[in-house]
């Protein structure tokens, strides 16, 4: 069974730095890799998606990358903002099943 | 612009009620999911559908049923609420390119 594991489970950097938030997960036959970011009290938004074929995704100053030889893939934002505080979640779908395993997150603030 | 849309962002209903939950989708996606969302507990999936009429359960179905009597939208249907199904309430669709989630109804049984 897959699991996805985020560390840390919170974050809290000061405005502009660079950052990674990492996830792992057990099962290197992911079907996918999905990134989302999740606004206190509200729905998930999706920011990226990999396939298994890619090995990273970028939008903006979003950028994610997929090992699945070491079962990890990590989120860089680059030049970090207080509107990028959020949590965020990763999600990976494995063994031909479209139903994704989601990770518990890692909660960033980004002070000013 | 996709949507995922639930008709209600804020509830508050009574022990005992029955209670309805609706999910509409526009994107024509095979595939509908109700995810419930705990403090501790992450997301936990309640019930799926991958076709009209169809429905899996998830990992914590009791307590719930669903309708998905057309493609577009999903119910869930809370038969007699509790106040341990006070929780945000998360539905989502996908096909092939991943997930997308409607904005969440945030559910308080009193």
């Amino acid at each position: 069974k897959q699991e996805v594991t985020q560390i840390p489970a919170a974050l809290s950097v000061p405005e502009g730095e660079n950052l990674v938030l990492n996830c792992s997960f057990t099962d290197s036959a992911i079907y996918n890799l999905q990134w989302f970011r999740q606004d206190p009290g509200k729905g998930l938004t999706s920011l990226l998606l990999i396939q298994s074929s890619q090995r990273e995704q970028t939008s903006g100053r979003l950028n994610a990358s997929l090992d699945k030889s070491s079962g990890r893939s990590t989120l860089y934002i680059a030049a970090s903002q207080p509107g990028d505080s959020a949590t965020y979640l990763c999600a990976a779908s494995s063994g031909g099943s479209y139903i994704p395993t989601f990770g518990r997150g890692t909660s960033l603030i980004v002070h000013p | 612009d996709v949507k995922v849309t639930q008709s209600s962002r804020y509830l508050v209903k009574r022990t005992g009620e029955k209670v309805f939950l609706e999910c509409v989708q526009d994107m024509d996606h095979e595939n509908m999911f109700w995810y419930r969302q705990d403090p501790g507990l992450g997301l936990r999936l309640i019930y799926f559908s991958y076709d009209v009429k169809m429905k899996e359960k998830g990992d914590i179905p009791e307590g719930y049923s669903v309708s998905r009597e057309k493609k577009e939208r999903f119910s869930l249907i809370l038969e007699s609420a509790s106040t341990n199904q006070t929780s945000m309430y998360l539905c989502a669709s996908s096909q092939s390119y991943g997930y997308t989630f409607g904005s969440g109804t945030r559910l308080t049984v009193v």
